[in-house]
């Protein structure tokens, strides 16, 4: 268990909807990642945030936005969901962003749009 | 893009060790090396990570040679549990992390 918690652990929605995933980092750890894994394109970055601000973009579309919150748990919003969009969703922590660090990931989110 | 060259797959009997290559020829000087594996679908696990001394945690060894172009993993005792996608990637301070492929480890009885 690393301590990073991810909700809900499955979702099946259909092509046009609108998901909101929700990640809870370790105690005591600021920065939060989240990651895409889809069968063709591996373990994608999307976007970093430090302490409720965005911190490092990746290949995040523009229909998918996310944000930190003051209790430092984050959302990632998925919106006009597309059937290329079914993928596993990771987020990850650690402690802060610069120099040497382990990023420990949640369980992940199972995307499905039918 | 990654910058490290791992084999796509290996196999490892139970009980023994499993040595897992990987070459990052272009590797700068402040650029450390980390190793994860992620085991079917759950979340990537980190393992160890290291610069450019030999390293060892409960988990794993992690051999780096001197000119640091390459690494090993090493799994001393490897067993069924230890079958997983193994991701060795190289990142500077501030970086984020780029997983490429990765090498499937299959342990077998």
């Amino acid at each position: 268990d690393s301590g990073v918690t991810q909700t809900p652990k499955h979702l099946i929605t259909a092509t046009g909807q609108r998901v909101t995933l929700r990640c809870s980092p370790r105690s005591g750890d600021l920065s939060v990642y989240w990651y895409q894994q889809s069968l063709d394109q591996g373990l994608q970055f999307l976007i970093q945030y430090y302490n409720g601000e965005e911190r490092a973009k990746g290949n995040i579309l523009e229909r998918f936005s996310a944000q930190q919150f003051p209790d430092l748990h984050s959302e990632l919003n998925l919106s006009s969901l597309e059937l290329g969009d079914s993928a596993l969703y990771f987020c990850a922590s650690s402690v802060m962003p610069g120099l040497v660090y382990e990023q420990y990931f949640g369980p992940g989110t199972r995307l499905t749009v039918t | 893009d990654a910058k490290t060259t791992q084999p796509p797959s290996m196999d490892c009997a139970e009980g023994r060790a499993a040595n897992l290559p990987c070459n990052h020829s272009t590797i700068s000087g402040n650029e450390y090396v980390y190793w994860y594996r992620q085991i079917h679908s759950q979340g990537p696990q980190y393992i160890i990570h290291g610069l450019k001394n030999n390293e060892t945690n409960e988990m794993a060894s992690l051999i780096i040679t001197e000119d640091r172009k390459s690494s090993t993993l090493i799994l001393p005792h490897a067993t069924l549990r230890d079958t997983a996608v193994y991701y060795c990637i190289v990142r500077v301070g501030g970086q984020n992390f780029v997983f490429g492929p990765g090498t499937r480890l299959s342990v077998l009885p």
